[in-house]
């Protein structure tokens, strides 16, 4: 069985600052990741998603995430981060031909402070 | 693409009653799949079909729990002689396909007084 662990439970930062929230992920076969964000009372939103190919994925609203194989990574980054990115982030996996569910992580809360 | 629907957005029932919940996928999706999350967590997969069928089910779905898919189009959730641990938002997804990124609808909370 996969598991996802989000290291950091909440993510202070400055506008206009860099991020990374960091992703780590356990699992015995080859996976596909994913990153969604979810504001408050909402659903989640598909941020960017690691199928194959390219390691360095890019996503909606300026977000990136690269997948390291050896580390079992996928950090997220945003170069600059705005005010309306405030919410929280989860990390998912799920395994190439094995069970369809997604495995999230616990989440991080970002809070952009002006 | 209207989106995955879920109605309703909020349930407040009573400790021991029975509760359901609805899901529309987007139209063109068949699978689709439900998560509950508890505050401060992830989401937990909970169960999925394709199309009808169901083809499986977490240890977290419990023998109060059912859910249903009869044309392959909506599904339902039912949570039978509902407990207090039961109060979470209930998440409904849909994708195209097996391990293709899943849709969200915004979730049913449920509020066990």
């Amino acid at each position: 069985a996969q598991s996802v662990t989000q290291l950091d439970s909440q993510v202070p930062v400055f506008e206009e600052a860099p991020v990374e929230l960091r992703c780590n992920y356990s699992s015995s076969v080859s996976v596909y990741l994913f990153w969604y964000v979810q504001y408050p009372n909402q659903g989640l939103q598909l941020l960017l998603k690691y199928l194959s190919g390219s390691t360095l994925v890019k996503g909606i609203n300026g977000f990136e995430a690269e997948f390291n194989k050896s580390q079992t990574s996928f950090h997220l980054r945003k170069p600059s981060v705005h005010i309306s990115d405030t919410a929280e982030y989860f990390c998912a996996v799920s395994e190439r031909g094995g069970a369809d569910g997604l495995t999230f992580g616990k989440g991080t809360h970002l809070i952009i402070q002006p | 693409d209207t989106g995955v629907s879920q109605n309703p957005r909020h349930k407040i029932t009573k400790r021991g009653q029975n509760v359901t919940f609805r899901c529309d996928p987007i139209s063109e999706h068949n699978r689709l799949y439900w998560y509950r999350q508890t505050l401060g967590q992830g989401p937990e997969f909970l169960t999925y079909f394709q199309n009808e069928a169901q083809l499986e089910k977490s240890r977290l779905l419990s023998d109060r729990f059912s859910a249903e898919r009869p044309k392959g189009s909506f599904s339902t959730l039912e949570i039978q002689r509902t407990e207090q641990g039961d109060s979470a938002m209930y998440l409904c997804a849909s994708s195209f396909a097996g391990n293709q990124p899943q849709h969200f609808g915004d979730g049913t909370r449920l509020s066990i007084l």
